[in-house]
């Protein structure tokens, strides 16, 4: 199975910052990666899917970018909606995988 | 607009199985492909399987195959997990998730709000 690492695993930040979230594969998944958020209690949610489309409703704030084996999730000017926890997904190779997670918390 | 409601958490034993609902509303049933995940208490998101509401197409992950099974129901427009032979490392939070691409793998643009399974004797 095709590993995602997740970096980092805890990330404390504040309202207004620019934060970087980290997704490693172990072996290239081309762009058949997607991003989701979850927030305490409430299943996962779709920001990002193909590495770099947006799901419809997503702010503008995320963006994307990498392939292959290295991928990063930015949220420029952090809100406070965003404190929650992000994974990654690979989709290039049955099975499909997920990340561990990367928590992002108030600083 | 497009709806995932799953069945109600379930408190089982070890070795009893469950069967967990997912109730599809607001796009046609039988085109999308049905997935299910789980999370354990504090941990990541597991794939577990995937249903394919028109035929019955099932295609499960290595760890789970011979105790768990996936239906769909057209005339209801629900799928269905059931697991059996359940261990107390099987509690955890297990939600549904619709695929967006035909197919094992997809990533998943709606989700049910998850069924609480929990084992223990």
């Amino acid at each position: 199975d095709i590993q995602l690492t997740q970096s980092p695993s805890i990330l404390s930040a504040s309202v207004g910052d620019r934060v970087t979230i980290t997704c490693r594969a172990s072996q290239s998944v081309t762009n058949w990666l997607a991003w989701y958020q979850q927030k305490p209690g409430k299943p996962p949610k779709l920001l990002i899917y193909k590495a770099s489309i947006s799901e419809t409703g997503a702010p503008s704030r995320f963006s994307v970018s990498g392939s292959g084996t290295e991928f990063f999730l930015t949220i420029s000017n952090l809100q406070p909606e965003d404190f929650a926890i992000y994974y990654c997904q690979q989709y290039e190779t049955f099975p499909g995988t997920f990340g561990r997670g990367t928590k992002v918390e108030v600083k | 607009q497009v709806q995932l409601v799953q069945s109600g958490a379930e408190v089982k034993k070890p070795g009893a199985s469950v069967k967990i609902s997912c109730a599809a509303s607001g796009y046609t049933f039988v085109s999308y492909y049905m997935h299910w995940v789980r999370q354990a208490p504090g941990q990541g998101l597991e794939w577990m399987g995937v249903v394919n509401p028109n035929g019955g197409d099932t295609d499960f992950a290595q760890e789970f195959k011979g105790r768990l099974a996936m239906t769909g129901d057209t005339s209801t427009q629900t799928v269905y997990m059931d697991l059996r032979s359940l261990r107390s490392d099987d509690t955890a939070i297990y939600y549904c998730a619709r695929g967006a691409y035909d197919g094992s793998l997809s990533h998943f643009d709606h989700w049910g709000q998850g069924t609480l399974v929990t084992v223990s004797s």
